[in-house]
């Protein structure tokens, strides 16, 4: 059964601190993984795909990875900002058409 | 470019009522896929739609549930005679072409009350 898991559920750091959320998945036949932003009462924000050939994407202070064979993806912020506070969702895109998300991370900056 | 438009972004219906959801994919973008969204869960797949053609209906309740992207127009979710648990946030993304390589683009979803 392919699932995807996001750890930790929750998370609340202190401004300018790096931080990781994680995502897990099985069935490494995948197209791609996709992080989304999600703020509350909103629609999600692409922030990163990442193709099943890459190993990382950075876009500014955002860099996700990739290690299909283990089948994790981590998405690393660095110098967090209050306004990065939002639910971060990351979607597996299975080479059965399937996409498949995890139930996301909810991060807090603490100001 | 406006994006992925859904309307209304807000509908309240009481229990037996029907409610339709609409999507306006990106300009260029054939290809729609709905998912729903209960409090505190993550995003479930519902239907994979292009032009005319259900591709992958798998994640779509057997009964009330029914979508449709007709040749003109935005694609349609309908919802009948809807009960409390449909209450959740439905979303719609594009792509230019099937998964793989494209990224999915969102709508900022449709907020469902059944009352």
């Amino acid at each position: 059964k392919q699932e995807v898991t996001q750890i930790p559920a929750a998370l609340s750091v202190p401004e300018g601190e790096n931080l990781v959320l994680n995502c897990s998945f099985t069935d490494s036949a995948i197209y791609n993984l996709q992080w989304f932003r999600q703020d509350p009462g909103k629609g999600l924000t692409s922030l990163l795909l990442i193709q099943s050939s890459q190993r990382e994407q950075t876009s500014g202070r955002l860099n996700a990875s990739l290690d299909k064979s283990s089948g994790r993806s981590t998405l690393y912020i660095a110098a967090s900002q209050p306004g990065d506070s939002a639910t971060y969702l990351c979607a597996v895109a299975y080479r059965d058409d399937k996409i498949i998300f995890g139930k996301g991370t909810r991060l807090h900056i603490l100001p | 470019n406006a994006g992925v438009m859904q309307n209304p972004r807000h509908l309240v219906r009481r229990r037996g009522q029907e409610a339709r959801l609409r999507c306006s994919p990106m300009k260029g973008h054939s290809h729609v896929y709905w998912y729903r969204q209960l409090p505190e869960e993550g995003l479930k797949f519902m239907v994979y739609l292009q032009k005319e053609n259900i591709i992958d209906e798998s994640g779509m309740p057997k009964e009330r549930f029914s979508a449709e992207f007709p040749k003109e127009g935005p694609s349609i979710l309908r919802i009948q005679q809807v009960v409390r648990g449909d209450s959740a946030a439905y979303f719609c993304a594009s792509s230019e072409q099937q998964y793989g390589a494209n990224v999915l683009t969102f709508g900022a979803g449709s907020r469902l009350t059944v009352l």
